[in-house]
Order: C-alpha cells, then sequence, then structure tokens
C-alpha cells in the first residue's frame, strides 16, 4: 500500500516567490495534518483536517499561509510570499484516527 | 497545555548495549494518547507505537519495549542490545483523545538524537 505521498520533496525558492505544497494522504483515511520541522521550534502542526475540513489552523504562523483540501485525496498548502524564516522540512500526515502516519517530507530552502 | 520533554539530548553508545530514553509529559487531559516515532538519517517520521492513557502495561516488541508509568508521567522507551540501525532521532509525543477513533494534533519533545557506534 502506497503510504503518504508528498511533492516536491526539495524545493529551493528565492524570497518573495509563491510556493506551493502537495499531499496526497493514505486511502481512507479522514485526517489530514501538516507539520513543519526546524532546529529552532522542532516539530510544530500547521493545521489539519478531517473530512477535508479545517479543524485547528492555530499554528499557521501568519497570513502568508494557506492551505486547502479541496478533497479527500489531496491538499496544498501555499506560501506566498515566501520569507527565508519559511525554510524548513514540512511534513504531511495522514490518519484513520489517533494514530498519524507520516510522509517523507519536503524540505524547503528559501533564499 | 499540553508538554513533552525529552532531557536527553544526545546518547552515544557502543552496539549491543541496552539504552534507555526517557519522556516525560504533561497534560491536563484524563484521556489522552503518547506515541514514539522513529526519524533515521533519511528524514522520514516512522511510526513505532502508541499507548492510550488508561493502559498502562508495558510493551515489548523484538527488541524494542516500552514502560508507561502514569504516575510519573513517563513514558520511557529501551533498545535492548542495540544496532547501528537503530542510530536516528527519537521524538516522544503526545495527544488529547476526545473520544475513540478520533485524531488530534501531536505535541512532540524536541528528540534524542541516539547514536550507535560499532
Amino acid at each position: 500500500d502506497a503510504g503518504v505521498i508528498q511533492s516536491p520533496r526539495h524545493e529551493v525558492t528565492e524570497m518573495g516567490q509563491e510556493v506551493t505544497l502537495r499531499c496526497k494522504p493514505i486511502s481512507g483515511h479522514d485526517y489530514l495534518f501538516w507539520y513543519r520541522q526546524t532546529m529552532m521550534r522542532g516539530l510544530e502542526l500547521l493545521i489539519y483536517f478531517n473530512n477535508n475540513v479545517p479543524i485547528d489552523d492555530s499554528g499557521m504562523p501568519e497570513d502568508r499561509f494557506s492551505a486547502k483540501m479541496p478533497n479527500a485525496s489531496f491538499s496544498t498548502l501555499k506560501i506566498q510570499p515566501s520569507e527565508p524564516r519559511d525554510s524548513a522540512v514540512y511534513f504531511c500526515a495522514s490518519s484513520p484516527g489517533q494514530t498519524q502516519y507520516f510522509g517523507p517530507g519536503t524540505r524547503l530552502t528559501v533564499l | 497545555a499540553q508538554k513533552v520533554t525529552q532531557a536527553q539530548t544526545e546518547i552515544s553508545v557502543v552496539e549491543k548495549e541496552d539504552v534507555t530514553l526517557d519522556c516525560v509529559y504533561e497534560t491536563r487531559d484524563t484521556t489522552y494518547y503518547l506515541f514514539w516515532y522513529k526519524q533515521p538519517p533519511s528524514g522520514e517520521l516512522v511510526f513505532l507505537i502508541r499507548r492510550n492513557s488508561f493502559d498502562e502495561q508495558n510493551e515489548i516488541s523484538g527488541r524494542y519495549s516500552w514502560n508507561f508509568q502514569k504516575s510519573t508521567s513517563s513514558f520511557n522507551f529501551t533498545i535492548t542490545a542495540s544496532q547501528v540501525v537503530d542510530s536516528a532521532v527519537y521524538f516522544c509525543a503526545l495527544s488529547e483523545a476526545k473520544w475513540t477513533g478520533t485524531a488530534s494534533k501531536l505535541t512532540f519533545g524536541t528528540g534524542t538524537r541516539l547514536q550507535v557506534t560499532l
């Protein structure tokens, strides 16, 4: 069975550019989570969805960040405009309830 | 607010030694879940175990074992006869459990880097 799929795996962009990260959850999982990992702040939740509806977006840093889940098999995390402090590994995770299974992550570098 | 503390930043052991990774948590919830994840050098996060707050039985899976003690708010992880492939960062995490079958955000500890050498 395919796990959580994230694309791209690596993204290098320049400050001010728009960045879109993509996630395909495990089929049948009702929950989808976006986390960010940095050296300074560790692993922190950005937002999560249940049945495509955002439940908790309190971790979204600011208005530059937005996330959507148009259907059960796809989610995007968009940063516009990007800044160097957004450089991090962004993980998507999905869950059928309780346990979360993580994708391989997207390493974002903003120059 | 929930909090997870992994006081050991880095541990180095020689292969075949036993090693215990400590995890202490804080929560006001009466029902919650505890997790351990492994992050090998390749970077992915691999689920190892989940425990709910009503189940204090220790668990063993091969060389891995977990000790959950509600009285001390601890959920420690022991690797017996460590191997080089165990080298990774290990994260302890906590989530509330509103009701059975629901998921909620994970609060992670800062991780413990385990280095196993020959």
